[in-house]
């Protein structure tokens, strides 16, 4: 069975803070996304990559960054944290580009008070 | 633009009944639309796809439509069970731009026993 990891479950941040979301996957995946969840909104694509040191913006990507210095670990990073981006944020994989079934891990519930 | 909507945010059935979520797309140049499956506490998980220039596709106990013409999408569940009680979510993904997946708001499904 494919897994994604998500390396906290929940997390409290402060305004300003510098923010890091990991994320791993087993089983060897090229392509790796970062999505964000709120209600009503649906899922929107923050950053992509689609192999090492490789990434692209998603739909999303203002107030974030990503790295990607391993093929199995995607990290986003959230800058300098705001209120506006608390939300679940949510990692996926998949084995390549024309895969359709993306992997989701369980997901990050991030507060920025 | 592109953007994948749903009908109605929530639905009511009862156990043994089916289920008909249904799911309204803008843009026509998608590779492939697909249902997924969010149960409470979890990341969303793959159920079925469809390729774009198909009308129908039978899964176990699922069933997708295609009507190209009204740009609409729905996914039948036959003999709901309490199980299938999560939200649903339609996508839609473009192989050109790394796999993106756009997905629509979600549809809660509550089964009542």
């Amino acid at each position: 069975d494919v897994k994604v990891t998500q390396s906290s479950r929940y997390l409290v941040k402060r305004t300003g803070e510098k923010v890091f979301l990991e994320c791993v996957q087993d089983m060897d995946h090229e392509n790796m996304f970062w999505y964000r969840q709120d209600p009503g909104l649906g899922l929107r694509l923050i950053y992509f990559s689609y192999d090492v040191k490789m990434k692209e913006k998603g739909d999303i990507p203002e107030g974030y960054s990503v790295s990607r210095e391993k093929k199995e670990r995607f990290s986003l990073i959230l800058e300098s944290a705001s209120t506006n981006q608390t939300s679940m944020y949510l990692c996926a994989s998949s084995p390549r580009l024309d895969y359709n079934e993306q992997f989701f891990g369980p997901g990050t519930r991030l507060t920025v008070l | 633009g592109e953007s994948v909507g749903l009908h109605l945010p929530t639905l009511s059935v009862q156990e043994g009944d089916n289920s008909i979520i249904n799911c309204a797309y803008s843009n026509s140049a998608s590779d492939y639309f697909i249902w997924y499956k969010q149960e409470s506490g979890k990341g969303p998980q793959f159920i079925i796809d469809i390729r774009s220039n198909m009308d129908k596709r039978q899964g176990q106990r699922v069933t997708v439509l295609l009507n190209k013409t009204v740009k609409h999408l729905s996914l039948q569940i036959a003999a709901t069970q309490p199980g299938d009680s999560a939200v649903y979510f339609c996508a839609e993904i473009y192989y050109n731009q790394g796999g993106k997946l756009i997905f629509g708001q979600g549809t809660e499904l509550s089964v009542k026993p």
